[in-house]
């Protein structure tokens, strides 16, 4: 099974901060990477899939970015709507399917 | 607009059953592929199982042999059959429609106790 880790697991910043965070994969997932978004009661929400792409309707300040093993999501500037727990997610060895442990995205 | 909306979760004894549905709309329920994801407090997210349009299945080892996926597609229905359910089990369970190994959109969830 490929392991994903995520850092840091908090990341305390302002907005109108910029926000990096890292997903490292156990092995080679190529390019299969996702990243979704979830607030607290809510399902995770699809940001970016195959590395790099943004899905529908995610805004322009959300970029993701890696191949390999090492993946970073960037969020240029953070608005309040965006302090939520973020988690990547492989699909390289499809149908097997494994998630990151999440970094939340607190208010500083 | 696509909306998933789960149904059929509560509490139930160990070694007990439960049947999860997923009603689906917005969308030809029949042309896509469709997953279980399940979030606990202990486990994180964790991928469930998976069916194909033409009725394959998926499953990770940790429910393989337990769980059946299925689907209707008359009712744009999904439904999970989950047997011989253990504490490990508690979880929000989502379903979410494939779209090439990706998940969008989610479901609500539905909560799934295991406990005596």
């Amino acid at each position: 099974e490929i392991v994903l880790t995520q850092s840091p697991a908090t990341l305390s910043l302002s907005p109108g901060e910029r926000a990096t965070l890292s997903c490292r994969a156990s092995e080679s997932v190529s390019g299969y990477l996702a990243w979704y978004q979830q607030k607290p009661g809510q399902a995770p929400r699809l940001l970016i899939y195959d590395a790099s792409n943004r899905a529908t309707g995610i805004p322009a300040r959300f970029s993701g970015s890696g191949s390999g093993t090492d993946f970073t999501l960037t969020i240029s500037s953070l608005e309040p709507e965006d302090f939520a727990v973020y988690y990547c997610q492989q699909r390289s060895n499809w149908p097997s399917f494994t998630f990151g442990p999440g970094t939340k995205v607190d208010i500083k | 607009e696509v909306h998933l909306v789960e149904s059929g979760g509560g509490l139930v004894q160990p070694g007990g059953s439960l049947r999860l549905s997923c009603a689906a709309s917005g969308f030809t329920f029949s042309s896509y592929d469709m997953h279980w994801v399940r979030q606990s407090t202990g486990k994180g997210l964790e991928w469930v199982s998976a069916i194909g349009i033409a009725g394959d299945t998926y499953y990770p080892g940790s429910v393989k042999g337990r769980f059946t996926i299925s689907r209707e597609n008359a009712k744009n229905s999904l439904y999970l059959q989950m047997n011989s359910l253990r504490a490990e089990d508690t979880a929000v369970y989502y379903c979410a429609r494939d779209r090439s190994g990706w998940f969008d959109p989610w479901g609500q969830g539905t909560l799934v106790t295991v406990s005596s």
